[in-house]
């Protein structure tokens, strides 16, 4: 149990360009969110926290006009980063938490903008 | 400031080997303690809860334990496949998660 997925496992894109990300939980409904980025050999960076229903909230420094998220579902959260630049290059993982419980992560989505 | 420090960044031990990682935090109001392992372009995958001092938990050759100020990970007659970066994360008061630098555990064959 406790399954997340994240569609595209890989993406390259032109700079400029617009990239959409899925995750999902598989087999449980997920009150809460979480999206992460992470730079080779360093620790996850929380960017924002998503509620179904309600707007996320961004962390310090994460602009919420260029990652925009949308928490359709209880099973379903998206970030699309728009007009992708190349350092905007990064391993994209997302998370799903019931309740205020261990949070499960998705496989990542590593995103090459050129 | 809360945080969370884990030691050593890196640890090569050879197969069999015995050894423990240690995550050191300071944090207002403890909500639990997470340990995750995560693989070379991999999400993490969660291994442990722990909510309070004393508490252990075991998952095959890892056992994790706590303390007021500290958290180890001891890994018993590593094998190959356990090589991975552990992450340690601590849930303050207001449920959110302060993440460790992870270490880095290399089992040579």
């Amino acid at each position: 149990g406790a399954v997340v997925s994240q569609h595209p496992s890989w993406v390259i894109c032109k700079s400029g360009t617009s990239v959409k990300i899925e995750c999902r939980s598989l087999d449980f409904q997920a009150t809460t969110m979480f999206w992460y980025r992470q730079f080779p050999k360093q620790s996850l960076m929380l960017m924002a926290t998503s509620n179904e229903g309600s707007k996320a909230t961004y962390e310090q420094g994460v602009e919420k006009d260029k990652f925009l998220i949308n928490h359709a579902s209880l099973t379903l959260s998206t970030l699309t980063v728009t007009s992708a630049h190349p350092e905007d290059s990064s391993f994209y993982i997302c998370s799903a938490r019931i309740g205020y419980n261990e949070q499960f992560f998705g496989p990542g989505t590593r995103l090459t903008v050129l | 400031e809360d945080q969370v420090t884990q030691s050593p960044e890196a640890l090569r031990l050879q197969e069999g080997e015995s050894s423990s990682l240690n995550c050191s935090y300071t944090v207002s109001g403890l909500r639990g303690l997470f340990w995750y392992r995560q693989d070379p372009g991999k999400g993490p995958e969660f291994l442990f809860t722990l909510y309070s001092a004393g508490e252990e938990k075991e998952k095959e050759r890892l056992k994790a334990t706590l303390t007021k100020k500290e958290s180890f990970l001891h890994i018993t007659a590593p094998k190959p496949e356990d090589s991975a970066t552990y992450l340690c994360a601590v849930r303050r008061s207001n449920y959110q998660l302060i993440w460790g630098a992870g270490t880095k555990l290399i089992i040579k064959p």
